[in-house]
């Protein structure tokens, strides 16, 4: 299986931050690579894909990009609404893996 | 708007075998494009990939889960289920079905890629 880490596991930032959040794979994606954004008592959303595509109604402060092996969800401007754990999900191989999340807090 | 929801007993018991049902509207699950995927969450914990089918009846297990897992489809009935037998407390979790949405890799190869639309969840203890 492709192992996928995520850093940090655990962010606090204030409203306003650019917030930046580093997923790995433990071998080459190329950019078969998802985020989601999970918040408390609710099902995964899906942010990005393909490393840097915006699914469709997901605010523009959010971004994705790498290739590889290394890979960078940013929010550019931190809102209150973005309290949530992520993840990263690699799609490069059948055996689909997610990262073991990312628990953002609001300082 | 697609909407997937998870139907199934939430308690099981050791030994025993885990089943539940996503039912879908709002889309149809002999649709080409997409596949239909399972995923569960244990208490507190991240996300794991469970398995995924396709409307022709193809599927794709997870290696660790694969000798306990079944899904299957019913195209007739719009619906997707997932049997995991031999249960244990660890298989505690929120299971969710998912949309696996589809695509075509670097080989021109279409196969499944990204979960785009998810169930609300529910949660399966396994206790006695």
């Amino acid at each position: 299986d492709i192992q996928m880490t995520q850093s940090p596991s655990t962010l606090s930032a204030s409203v306003g931050d650019r917030v930046t959040i580093t997923c790995r794979a433990s071998q080459s994606i190329n950019n078969w690579l998802a985020w989601y954004q999970q918040k408390p008592g609710n099902a995964p959303k899906l942010l990005i894909y393909k490393a840097s595509s915006l699914e469709s109604g997901v605010p523009s402060r959010f971004s994705g990009s790498g290739s590889g092996t290394e890979f960078t969800l940013t929010i550019s401007s931190l809102q209150p609404d973005d309290l949530a754990t992520y993840y990263c999900q690699q799609y490069n191989s059948y055996s689909y893996t997610f990262g073991q999340g990312t628990k953002l807090e609001i300082k | 708007q697609l909407q997937l929801q998870e139907s199934g007993p939430g308690l099981v018991k050791p030994s025993g075998t885990l089943s539940l049902t996503c039912t879908v509207s709002g889309g149809s699950t002999s649709s080409s494009n997409f596949y239909w995927g399972w995923i569960r969450q244990p208490p507190g914990k991240g996300l794991e990939w469970i398995g995924t089918i396709y409307y022709s009846g193809s599927t794709y297990y997870n290696p660790s889960l694969k000798s306990r897992v079944t899904i299957s489809v019913d195209t007739s009935k719009n619906q997707f289920s997932l049997n995991l037998s031999s249960v244990t407390a660890a298989d505690t979790a929120v299971y969710y079905c998912a949309r696996h949405r589809g695509g075509y890799d670097s080989s021109g190869y279409y196969r499944a890629n990204y979960f785009d639309y998810w169930g609300q969840g529910t949660l399966v203890t396994v206790s006695s």
